[in-house]
């Protein structure tokens, strides 16, 4: 009974460093999305997917990159990350797209 | 340009009584609302949706109200109980397409006993 699942919990970087963050859904669905939340604000769309093979550009997608090569898996990456980029990021899937989304437990990056 | 707002970053409501929550929109498009529940270190969870045909949606201790003249929205919930403090947050999307949720800044709710 995982749902969503995301890797790693925390992560330090330093500027300029690169990394994949991954997202792993048991659920079977459809869509996924990365979201970032900053303090004081709400979520914001990064990247989202509508199945295997697809990806498409959210929000805020600038530094980011995104593949859905598995129908389970979303990954989200940081090519050279930047010091802005210090964030909560949260991972989310949903059957369709008029239901619910359900959320990861997080990934706090900190850019140093 | 904050497409969806909670003008209040905290609430304080004492145990047993009404919690109501508010939330606005500038988006006529949005036609799908939700709101999320958020405990620290946790990632946000579904708590009840309602589509812009409807202007209530009931389950069990909550309850969203939609006024669509107003772009507003708001959640009940009766009684309140401890286990309510939380962060709300309030989403909207456009049904069609994929669910690309604008979230509000949220609410930090709690409740005393």
């Amino acid at each position: 009974n995982a749902g969503v699942t995301q890797t790693p919990k925390f992560r330090v970087l330093k500027t300029g460093q690169s990394m994949t963050l991954l997202c792993a859904q048991d659920m079977n669905h459809e869509y996924m999305y990365w979201y970032r939340q900053d303090p004081g604000m709400g979520l914001r769309l990064i990247h989202y997917s509508v199945g295997e093979g697809t990806t498409a550009k959210g929000e805020v997608p600038d530094g980011y990159n995104v593949s859905r090569l598995k129908k389970q898996n979303f990954l989200l990456g940081l090519e050279s990350a930047a010091p802005s980029q210090t964030s909560v990021y949260f991972c989310a899937s949903s059957l369709f797209s008029n239901q619910p989304q359900h959320f990861g437990d997080g990934t706090r990056l900190s850019i140093l | 340009d904050q497409q969806v707002k909670q003008n209040s970053p905290s609430l304080s409501v004492q145990e047993g009584r009404i919690s109501i929550l508010n939330c606005d929109y500038t988006n006529s498009m949005f036609d799908y609302f939700l709101w999320y529940k958020k405990y620290p270190a946790e990632g946000p969870t579904f708590l009840i949706s309602i589509s812009s045909i409807k202007d209530k949606n009931e389950d069990g201790r909550f309850t969203v109200f939609l006024n669509k003249s107003a772009k507003h929205l708001s959640l009940h919930i009766v009684p309140s109980q401890p286990g309510d403090s939380a962060v709300y947050f309030c989403a909207a999307s456009e049904i069609q397409g994929a669910q690309k949720l604008v979230f509000g800044q949220g609410t930090r709710l709690t409740i005393n006993p």
